[in-house]
């Protein structure tokens, strides 16, 4: 069975554009995560979606936004990109039985070099 | 302020030595969690920790889950460089709602041959 596939695996972008990363979760997750690991740092959450709603929101502007598709597969959308959005971005997907979530599968990535 | 500590940031030391890395927290956790990471990889689940003074075991690895759920760590015995790589802790706030994992910065262990 495929894991969690993300794409692209590299992409750069200037200072002002806009980026789009898709995120495809495990066959019959339906809860898909975000997080932002900087160079050396560990993973900071972003977002969660289960069931196509926003569940959980971390400490992250709003130029930050993402959705999640009936199919369950997500896109995380950052605006305005600053040199600081600089990172890779980690997509997650796991099954959720009410309030647990469960174990997390994480994709490989998206790694985005802001110029 | 980081939510979860974890020491040594970096660890090099040579094949067959034993090692413990830490994560301590002034925070009750609900469940602690440690991922390794290798590079271009995302993190992989190692062991989920829920019940304070918890104790498991995988292979050479030994993790145990403080009396009072703040603080954890993880012992390799006779480590090996299959084992280098980021080791990150991560955990759920007590009472905390479906927001995501808090994650240390991790510990990189580099175990030389």
């Amino acid at each position: 069975d495929a894991g969690v596939t993300q794409s692209p695996t590299h992409l750069i972008k200037t200072r002002g554009q806009h980026v789009t990363l898709r995120c495809s979760p495990i066959s019959g997750h339906k809860s898909v995560s975000w997080y932002q690991q900087v160079l050396g740092q560990g993973p900071q959450f972003i977002f969660q979606y289960y069931e196509k709603e926003e569940r959980g929101r971390g400490n992250f502007p709003d130029r930050f936004s993402a959705r999640q598709f009936p199919n369950y597969s997500s896109e995380l959308n950052v605006n305005a990109l600053l040199l600081g959005d600089s990172a890779l971005y980690l997509c997650a997907s796991s099954l959720v039985q009410g309030r647990w979530t469960g174990e997390l599968f994480f994709g490989e990535g998206s790694r985005l070099t802001v110029l | 302020t980081q939510l979860l500590e974890q020491s040594p940031q970096f660890l090099s030391i040579q094949e067959g030595e034993n090692l413990t890395v830490y994560c301590n927290s002034s925070s009750v956790f609900s469940s602690l969690q440690w991922y390794r990471q290798e590079p271009g990889e995302g993190p992989v689940l190692l062991v989920t920790v829920v019940t304070g003074g918890e104790v498991k075991k995988l292979k050479r690895l030994t993790f145990q889950f403080g009396d009072a759920r703040k603080d954890s760590s993880l012992h390799i015995t006779a480590a090996q460089p299959g084992d280098t790589g980021l080791y990150l802790c991560a955990g759920r706030v007590s009472g905390g709602g479906a927001d995501g994992l808090t994650f240390g910065k991790g510990t990189h262990l580099i175990i030389q041959p």
